[in-house]
């Protein structure tokens, strides 16, 4: 049974540092990756999306990486601001097209 | 494009109470979804629909019915609302099982039974 996790719960910077975000799964037969933000009392928005053939992904300050073999993806932000405190959510689609889910980080970034 | 779209956002139910929620998309999706979050639980699969006329379900069904009579719309219906139905409801859609399966969500209903 697919499991995914999401180290660290919470996560606290200072505006201006890079940081990564870390999402581990324990079956590598995966269809993709999925990473998603969630505003407090907001629906979830699609950040990125990473097929299973592929390495990584960029939008922008993000940019998300895969090793299935490992059964992990980061979530790397380039020079965070305020704006990008939210909760990121993980979540990993197998070949029955449904989404297995983390519990998330919560990332606070302080002016 | 609206995306998706989701009735209603708030809803306050006593015990035993029925209601529908729906969920409306506008990209000529094949899938929806029906997910529910919880506090420490992340988001679970309710129901899902891999095209018009047809349901299944997903991780967490009992308590919840729905119906896809039209392509655009996923109906999640509440026959008789319990105190742990209480969440926050999510509706998501996909455009097929060839694509990449990008799921798009919409913004959500809370709902609370008393």
């Amino acid at each position: 049974k697919q499991e995914v996790t999401q180290i660290p719960a919470a996560l606290s910077v200072p505006e201006g540092e890079n940081l990564v975000l870390n999402c581990s799964f324990t079956d590598s037969a995966i269809y993709n990756l999925q990473w998603f933000r969630q505003d407090p009392g907001k629906g979830l928005t699609s950040l990125l999306l990473i097929q299973s053939s592929q390495r990584e992904q960029t939008s922008g300050r993000l940019n998300a990486s895969l090793d299935k073999s490992s059964g992990r993806s980061t979530l790397y932000i380039a020079a965070s601001q305020p704006g990008d405190s939210a909760t990121y959510l993980c979540a990993v689609g197998g070949d029955n097209r449904k989404l297995i889910w983390g519990l998330g980080t919560s990332l606070a970034v302080n002016p | 494009n609206a995306g998706v779209t989701q009735t209603p956002k708030f809803r306050v139910l006593k015990t035993g109470q029925s209601m529908t929620l729906l969920c409306a998309q506008d990209m000529n999706h094949e899938y929806m979804y029906w997910y529910r979050q919880d506090p420490g639980m992340g988001l679970r699969l309710i129901h899902y629909s891999v095209g018009e006329g047809t349901t299944a379900k997903g991780e967490v069904p009992d308590g919840y019915n729905v119906s896809r009579l039209k392509k655009q719309n996923f109906l999640l219906g509440l026959e008789s609302a319990a105190p742990s139905q209480t969440s926050v409801y999510f509706c998501a859609s996909s455009l097929s099982t060839t694509g990449t399966n990008e799921q798009f969500f919409g913004p959500g209903t809370r709902l609370t039974v008393l």
